[in-house]
């Protein structure tokens, strides 16, 4: 247990919906991080938050959007789902920013129908 | 354009022999190279990392070794237990750059062979 927690676990909507994902970050870690496994791209990169700012900007699709709050939980929200966007969304988080420091959380799987 | 490949999507290695797991990246900006280690259901893990001033690090059975004029480089893991079944990926980073440097490849599934 990485001490991440990321939900929903999985998540199954239809094209053209909205959700939000949610993650808690370990204790004391500042930086949060958002990925997208998708079977076709692999992993990549979205967006990074430390302490509430946007910190680092990714391959995000302007349909999606991410916040972290005060308490420093973020959520990612997606938009106009397409089948496309159906893939294993990731959380990570750190105490500095270092990348050999991040703890990923187990991922929301998305299916969009 | 994949800028970093994992090019064997599957390997397999006996218990007790080294398995070696290899990486090429095409971005000679890269300075900042890692592994990561995931099992089906959970996130990835790190593992162990190099900066580009130096060709290898060694983190007990863990060895990563880059050659930067290939641009290359290559996870060896001795010996292999059955828990290193998982699928390995490469990470490459450039110091330039915030996380939206951070490149992954595609990962290779490392299967250990009793």
């Amino acid at each position: 247990d990485s001490g991440v927690t990321q939900t929903p676990k999985h998540l199954i909507t239809a094209t053209g919906q909205r959700v939000t994902l949610r993650c808690s970050p370990r204790s004391g870690d500042l930086s949060v991080y958002w990925y997208q496994q998708s079977l076709d791209q692999g992993l990549q990169f979205l967006i990074q938050y430390y302490n509430g700012e946007e910190r680092a900007k990714g391959n995000i699709l302007e349909r999606f959007s991410a916040q972290q709050f005060p308490d420093l939980h973020s959520e990612l929200n997606l938009s106009s789902l397409e089948l496309g966007d159906s893939a294993l969304y990731f959380c990570a988080s750190s105490v500095s920013g270092a990348l050999n420091e991040q703890f990923f959380g187990p991922g929301t799987r998305l299916t969009v129908l | 354009d994949q800028q970093v490949k994992q090019n064997s999507p599957s390997l397999s290695v006996q218990e007790g022999r080294i398995s070696i797991l290899n990486c090429d990246y095409t971005n000679s900006m890269f300075d900042y190279f890692l592994w990561y280690k995931k099992y089906p259901a959970e996130g990835p893990t790190f593992l162990i990392s190099i900066s580009s001033i130096k060709d290898k690090n060694e983190d007990g059975r863990f060895t990563v070794f880059l050659n930067k004029s290939a641009k290359h480089l290559s996870l060896h893991i001795v010996p292999s237990q059955p828990g290193d079944s998982a699928v390995y990926f490469c990470a490459a980073w450039y110091s330039g750059g915030g996380a939206d440097g951070l490149t992954f490849g595609k990962g290779t599934h490392l299967i250990i062979q009793p």
